[in-house]
C-alpha cells in the first residue's frame, strides 16, 4: 500500500517562501499526477497544482491553480521518489493545512475520463503570521 | 465551467439512506471522486470511477451519475459516517482540478 509522507516549515512570516516536500513510499512514481491541496481553517479543499509523470517516468508537465500561478512552483526528484511545493510571498491567506496526494487519471475508452485522488499525506499545518 | 456544487449540509437519521449530490458541467466528461473527511484528519477516498470503492470502504457507500450530477449514497447510515464529504474532478478543460464546496453530513 503506497504511502505519502510530507514535511516542511510550519510557521512563516509574511513575504517568506513556503516549502513542502512529499515522499512516496512503497509504490511507483511514474504514471501519476502528484498533487498539492490545501484547506484553510474551517473551509473546504482547494487544489494548488500537480506535477505529472508518464508511465515511462518522463516528466509530462505541471498545472497550477490560476490564482496562484505567479507564486507557485512544483518539482520532483524521481531518484528519491519525492515531489515538492514552493509558494513565494506568502500572506495570512495562505494559512492552511497542506496535503500532498496521488492523482490517477485515464480515459474510459468511451469519451469519458476517470480521475481521482487515491492516496493522501497526513497534512502539514502552515501558519503565516507576523 | 470549473465549478462543482454541493449542498452545504444534509441530515439523515441513523440507519436511513442519504444521498449527497455534486453538480457541474465537467462531470459530463470526467467522473468524480468522493472523499470523506472527519475533523482533524486527511480526506479519505470512498467512491471513484462512478461506483467503485477502495479497499476497506464499506459497501454501504455507493456512487451514481445522471447527466451533470454525481451522487454519493450511504445506505444504512451509521453514526461514524458523520463527516464532511467532498466531490472532486477535473474542470471542463481537463487542465485543472476542482473540488465541490463540501457537504456536512449530520447523523
Amino acid at each position: 500500500q503506497e504511502q505519502l509522507q510530507q514535511w516542511g516549515t510550519g510557521l512563516l512570516r509574511p513575504s517568506e517562501t513556503l516549502s513542502l516536500t512529499c515522499a512516496v513510499y512503497d509504490g511507483s512514481f511514474s504514471g501519476y499526477y502528484w498533487t498539492w491541496i490545501r484547506q484553510p481553517p474551517g473551509k473546504g479543499l482547494e487544489w494548488i497544482g500537480e506535477i505529472n509523470y508518464r508511465g515511462d517516468n518522463q516528466f509530462a508537465g505541471t498545472k497550477y491553480r490560476p490564482s496562484l500561478l505567479s507564486r507557485v512552483t512544483m518539482a520532483a526528484d524521481t531518484s528519491k521518489n519525492q515531489f515538492s511545493l514552493s509558494l513565494t510571498s506568502v500572506t495570512a491567506a495562505d494559512t492552511a493545512v497542506y496535503y500532498c496526494a496521488r492523482g490517477v487519471g485515464y480515459s474510459s475508452g468511451w469519451g469519458n475520463y476517470y480521475y481521482y485522488l487515491d492516496v493522501w499525506g497526513k497534512g502539514t499545518t502552515v501558519i503565516v503570521s507576523s | 465551467s470549473s465549478e462543482l456544487t454541493q449542498d452545504p449540509t444534509v441530515s439523515v437519521a441513523l440507519g436511513q439512506t442519504v444521498t449527497i449530490t455534486c453538480q457541474g458541467d465537467s462531470l459530463r466528461t470526467y467522473y468524480a471522486g468522493w472523499f470523506q473527511q472527519k475533523p482533524g484528519q486527511a480526506p479519505v477516498l470512498v467512491v471513484y470511477n462512478n461506483n467503485k470503492r477502495p479497499s476497506g470502504i464499506p459497501d454501504r457507500f455507493s456512487g451514481s451519475y445522471s447527466g451533470n450530477t454525481a451522487s454519493l449514497t450511504i445506505t444504512g447510515t451509521q453514526a461514524e459516517d458523520e463527516a464532511d464529504y467532498y466531490c472532486n474532478s477535473r474542470d471542463s478543460s481537463g487542465h485543472h482540478v476542482v473540488f465541490g464546496g463540501g457537504t456536512k453530513l449530520a447523523v
